[in-house]
């Protein structure tokens, strides 16, 4: 049973237009949520998180929306950049449980 | 200031065989996670130690077993491997707060 859900396996983007990558959650014991970009041969690297008691996390060019009533949650990067490219991971927490999607590759396209 | 490193890069292992993996955490953390990550998927939390204790486990065999040192490095450690043991082993690190962890470039492990 996956608790954290990335539908999407891949999203494409043109360079400067807007990247959405979306999340849903199953468990609503969850209480913080974090993005991670990950690109090849490196470990995942924090972007930006947000708790529950909170709807909108801004930091630059990310944006990060929680619909707790929906479970689901948003990445916005606006504008999207070439160097963006890379997979990213939803990850939720509550308690001492850390759970991480499946990931969406992101490419953006100059 | 390093960051989380992990050793070795790769490895290559038959069946049956145990394995060793290592990890140093970012200076100043002093709790260590281990993930396996398979082809695909997102990271899988097996373990967190801290203060030289398992903390927390995740949905993980006996086979998979960890340790931590003094020094707040850990070690991995999987007995009796199977083909599905093949993966990205990830260490990550953090000061106390659970969800602000830093990853190493994780380790590739090959069960053949």
């Amino acid at each position: 049973d996956q608790q954290v859900k990335q539908n999407s396996p891949s999203l494409s983007v043109q360079e400067g237009r807007i990247s959405i990558l979306n999340c849903d959650y199953t468990n609503s014991m969850f209480d913080y949520f974090l993005w991670y970009k990950k690109y090849p041969a490196e470990g995942p690297t924090f972007l930006i998180s947000i708790s529950s008691i909170k709807d909108k996390n801004e930091d630059g060019r990310f944006t990060v929306f929680l619909n707790k009533s929906a479970k689901h949650l948003s990445l916005h990067i606006v504008p999207s950049q070439p160097g963006d490219s890379a997979v990213y991971f939803c990850a939720a927490f509550y308690g001492q449980n850390f759970v991480f999607g499946p990931g969406t590759r992101l490419s953006v396209l100059p | 200031d390093a960051g989380v490193t992990q050793s070795p890069t790769h490895l290559i292992k038959t069946r049956g065989q145990q394995v060793t993996l290592r990890c140093s955490p970012k200076s100043g953390h002093d709790t260590v996670s281990w993930y396996q990550q398979a082809l695909g998927q997102g990271p899988q939390f097996i373990f967190q130690y801290y203060e030289e204790e398992e903390r927390q486990r995740g949905n993980f065999p006996d086979r998979f077993s960890g340790h931590q040192f003094p020094n707040y490095s850990s070690e991995l450690n999987v007995n009796a491997l199977l083909l599905g043991d093949s993966a990205l082993y990830l260490c990550a690190s953090s000061l106390a707060r659970f969800y602000e962890q830093y990853f190493g470039p994780g380790t590739r492990l090959t069960v053949t």
